[in-house]
């Protein structure tokens, strides 16, 4: 079956541009997460979704930062004004449910702010 | 103190050797660890789950020390396409629940 989907895989904009990057997950899985990944570190998380819920968005850096999903499926998520500190790479994981489920991840989205 | 902390490496090894990989993770309440392994430039991947009976998945061997609080994996006889970044993960409850908490990796380097 289809893995975790991630579009676009590249994404190049100018600074305080809007950016909306999209998560299709692993078709049945009820929990989606997002992370963000600076070069050479570690994963950072975002926020993530139990269904359409997001009961916890403590990981999102700033109000630029915004997510939201939809159908139990596809999410999105959104940085408004966009800065140099965003450029990273956006990873989407998705599991069956939330707790201790194993998380897959898409491929992601690399993103350059020029 | 963070919550799961990795040695971030790099290990470099000759091809054939066994190394090993500890982690340890601070919320004694935390029910599921996972190891990932990530390539460069690419997405994590999920290589094993950790059991409290630990687990053996052919040449990899994960195992759990609650007391200690720390998981570990062991490569055995190594090859030159293990080399890439290893993460462990630990679920958080009581702070951000469903969530995984990944370690920061450790490099591992295998040489001919």
């Amino acid at each position: 079956g289809a893995g975790v989907s991630q579009s676009p895989s590249n994404k190049v904009t100018e600074k305080g541009k809007d950016v909306e990057l999209r998560c299709d997950p692993i078709s049945g899985h009820t929990a989606l997460y997002w992370y963000r990944q600076r070069l050479g570190q570690g994963l950072e998380f975002l926020i993530y979704f139990q269904g359409n819920s997001a009961p916890d968005k403590s990981g999102l850096p700033s109000d630029r930062f915004s997510a939201e999903r939809t159908g139990e499926s596809v999410s999105t998520l959104t940085i408004q004004r966009t800065q140099q500190e965003d450029s990273a790479v956006y990873l989407c994981a998705s599991s069956p449910r939330q707790g201790n489920q194993p998380q897959h991840f898409g491929d992601g989205t690399r993103l350059s702010i020029l | 103190r963070k919550e799961v902390e990795q040695d971030p490496g790099p290990f470099n090894v000759p091809e054939g050797a066994t190394v090993a990989f500890n982690c340890t993770y601070s919320n004694s309440a935390s029910q599921s660890f996972f190891w990932y392994r990530q390539d460069c430039r690419k997405e994590p991947k999920l290589l094993m789950s950790v059991y409290s009976s630990g687990n053996e998945d052919g040449r990899f061997t994960a195992q759990l020390n609650r007391a200690s609080q720390y998981i570990s994996l062991l490569i055995r006889d190594s090859k030159l396409s293990d080399s890439a970044t290893y993460l462990c993960a630990a679920s958080n409850y009581g702070g951000s629940q469903g969530n995984l908490i990944f370690g920061k990796g450790t490099k591992l380097s295998v040489k001919p």
